[in-house]
């Protein structure tokens, strides 16, 4: 089955940098990579998505990219603000199955 | 538009006791339903899936069941609750032609005392 790696698993940064988080997947059949947010205590919510056939997708501040032939997608978060501040979620869903693997996560703080 | 409902919102159970958590969605026909278990500070965990009525796979051994006795009601229920039962637990949704956005509920904080 699919394998998703997310790394790192706890991030700071100061507000206006930029934040970077990476996920690798396992299986070359994979075609959909969202994002989700859960800030604390509240239901994750996706950010961003984006399928196989595309290579980067942005929304404002967020963008997401995708190396097919390395399996590995990113998210960007620029000019960061404290309210960026959650877990983020990677997923791929692959081959035959319409199950998301997940990722393990990342605590973003952001610092005023 | 859709919506989905989780309820309790909250909900506290000594050891050894029953428990039935109710996810219920709106506005869609013959969804995908998961349920997710995730621990304090941790990832998420899947439970069960579904893809129709009465169908129920699961994905971890353990002493909780699911059911999905109507088209958009999944119901995640356990006979006898343990110490390690306690986290947050999610129900989710997709649309039934996979590889789609998850639309989560609200949660059920459980906590077994």
């Amino acid at each position: 089955g699919e394998n998703v790696e997310q790394h790192p698993s706890t991030l700071s940064v100061q507000e206006g940098d930029s934040a970077v988080i990476k996920c690798t997947y396992s299986d070359s059949a994979s075609n959909y990579f969202p994002w989700y947010k859960q800030e604390l205590g509240k239901r994750p919510q996706l950010i961003i998505d984006i399928r196989s056939n595309v290579g980067e997708k942005k929304d404002q501040r967020i963008a997401v990219t995708l190396n097919k032939t390395a399996k590995h997608f990113s998210l960007h978060i620029t000019e960061t603000q404290p309210e960026d501040s959650a877990v983020y979620f990677c997923a791929a869903t692959g081959g035959g199955s319409y199950i998301p693997t997940f990722g393990r996560g990342t605590s973003l703080i952001v610092h005023p | 538009s859709q919506t989905i409902h989780q309820w309790p919102a909250t909900l506290v159970q000594p050891v050894g006791s029953p428990l039935s958590l109710e996810c219920t969605v709106e506005g869609t026909s013959n969804p995908n339903l998961y349920w997710y278990r995730q621990a304090a500070g941790r990832g998420l965990q899947l439970l069960f899936y579904s893809v129709g009525i009465g169908q129920i796979s699961s994905e971890v051994p353990q002493n909780l069941s699911a059911s999905r006795p109507q088209d958009r009601q999944f119901i995640l229920s356990s006979k006898k609750l343990l110490l390690s039962d306690s986290g947050f637990y999610l129900c989710a949704w997709s649309l039934p032609s996979g590889r789609n956005e998850q639309f989560f509920g609200p949660g059920t904080r459980l906590t077994v005392l």
